[in-house]
């Protein structure tokens, strides 16, 4: 089946700083890409969408200028967040579709714990 | 607006017990419907999925039928394991390709 890797799987890091988390689809050419956030004990919240080429698409209240991301290639995703604060640790899980078979499917990384100090 | 609604957890059964899990939803359209399971630390595994009414998806002992006449997707298995223990999500995707999350329903199995 389709594979999609995150890394790192759990990183912590000083306020103030930025961190980089990378979305791979391993054995499929990912089309879009999709970035959620996780709070304890609670569902996937989409943080945005990303098509291979384009600028991606955030949802309502997310800024867009903190959490950039980067879609460069068909196997790759980058979310940045930048001058991370506390209140953005979190799970973060990316998910992508792609053509033929894995179009309409979303395939999910294992997530990364980002940990703010 | 497209949503999903879930019995809420945390539901406990012991092992070899009927495991039922609620999932409800409101969409325009013909959505497809999944089931996702998360284990502790991970990400999000599809566990079974339906793309039309009266379609039945099955995995691992685990089924769910697509009712339209009732909007409903409830997850079932005749008798659960102890790594069956999870958090539940039933989803929805609908069109542009997002999926709509129910809140999740963890599962609890004693041995």
């Amino acid at each position: 089946g389709a594979v999609v890797s995150q890394h790192p799987s759990r990183v912590i890091c000083k306020s103030g700083t930025s961190v980089k988390i990378e979305c791979r689809s391993l054995d499929f050419q990912a089309t879009t890409m999709f970035w959620y956030r996780q709070f304890p004990k609670q569902s996937l919240m989409l943080m945005a969408t990303s098509n291979e080429g384009s600028k991606a698409t955030y949802e309502q209240g997310v800024e867009k200028d903190k959490f950039l991301i980067n879609h460069a290639s068909l196997t790759l995703s980058t979310l940045t967040v930048t001058s991370a604060h506390p209140e953005d640790s979190s799970f973060y899980i990316c998910s992508a579709t792609g053509t033929g078979e894995s179009y309409n499917e979303q395939f999910f990384g294992p997530g990364t714990r980002l940990t703010v100090l | 607006g497209n949503s999903v609604t879930q019995m809420e957890g945390p539901v406990t059964l012991s092992e070899e017990a009927f495991l039922t899990i609620n999932c409800t939803y409101t969409a325009t359209g013909y959505p497809s419907l999944f089931w996702y399971v998360q284990y502790p630390g991970e990400g999000l595994q599809l566990l079974l999925k339906a793309t039309k009414a009266d379609d039945k998806g099955s995995n691992k002992g685990f089924e769910a039928t697509y009712r339209k006449e009732t909007t409903s997707f409830h997850l079932e298995k005749g008798s659960v394991q102890v790594s069956d223990s999870a958090v539940y999500f039933c989803a929805l995707n609908n069109q542009g390709g997002k999926l709509i999350f129910g809140q999740g329903t963890e599962l609890s199995v004693k041995p």
